[in-house]
């Protein structure tokens, strides 16, 4: 079955202890890429990967790091989390071809973060 | 990048249609338009695409005038089901697509 998995779903942790949000996707997609959702703003991009060893920053980037070594994982790096973390996350992936039809973007079940 | 702006919320009735209007003033010849569906505690899914007039696929329609800014996602007969928050997102085909915006979506409650 063709999906974007994260792992892991729920998280609690405490300010300032590094923790990593994996992301996979088994559909060969060169485009991957982070976002969190926050009550009242939407989802907000944080960083973004064209292909291997290609990554960009999106919209909130601050406090994050990311690393595109396989095509199929993307994890996400919080190495001090501090409360204003605290977001629901989602990974997403597409083929990001040279076609518009190659743009649909297909999302992760989301991973809660909860930073005390 | 283009802003993108909808309506906050709308409300319907179950076996209605739906036309939920995106503007887009400022998008670029290379932009692409596509609407995504979310329902609480999930991930966003793709709903529809398109560039310019009018793209239908099984689940809704895409209408886009010439001047292509701002665009309609039509639902026909919608249901309980239909109930979620819809975006508008408008972003730049091809090789320079990368950093994606998205605006604060349209709650849309369907009503019995």
């Amino acid at each position: 079955e063709a999906q974007v998995t994260q792992n892991p779903r729920y998280l609690i942790t405490v300010t300032g202890k590094k923790l990593t949000v994996t992301c996979s996707q088994n559909m060969n997609h060169e485009y991957m890429s982070w976002y969190r959702q926050d009550p009242g703003l939407g989802l907000r991009q944080i960083y973004y990967s064209m292909n291997v060893e290609v990554t960009d920053k999106g919209d909130v980037p601050e406090g994050y790091k990311v690393s595109r070594k396989e095509k199929r994982n993307f994890p996400l790096i919080l190495e001090s989390p501090s409360p204003n973390q605290t977001s629901l996350y989602f990974c997403a992936s597409s083929h990001g071809g040279a076609s518009y039809l190659y743009n649909e973007q297909f999302f992760g079940p989301g991973t809660r973060l909860t930073v005390l | 990048l283009a802003k993108t702006t909808q309506p906050i919320s709308m409300d319907s009735y179950e076996g209605q249609e739906v036309n939920i209007t995106c503007s887009h003033n400022n998008i670029a010849t290379n932009d692409y338009i596509t609407w995504y569906q979310q329902f609480p505690s999930q991930g966003p899914r793709f709903i529809i695409q398109g560039y310019k007039t009018k793209v239908t696929n099984e689940v809704a329609s895409l209408f886009i005038p010439a001047d292509r800014k701002s665009s309609t996602l039509s639902l026909p007969r919608v249901s309980l089901s239909d109930t979620a928050v819809y975006y508008c997102l408008v972003h730049t085909g091809g090789t320079s697509y990368g950093k994606l915006t998205f605006g604060q979506g349209t709650i849309l409650t369907v009503h019995p």
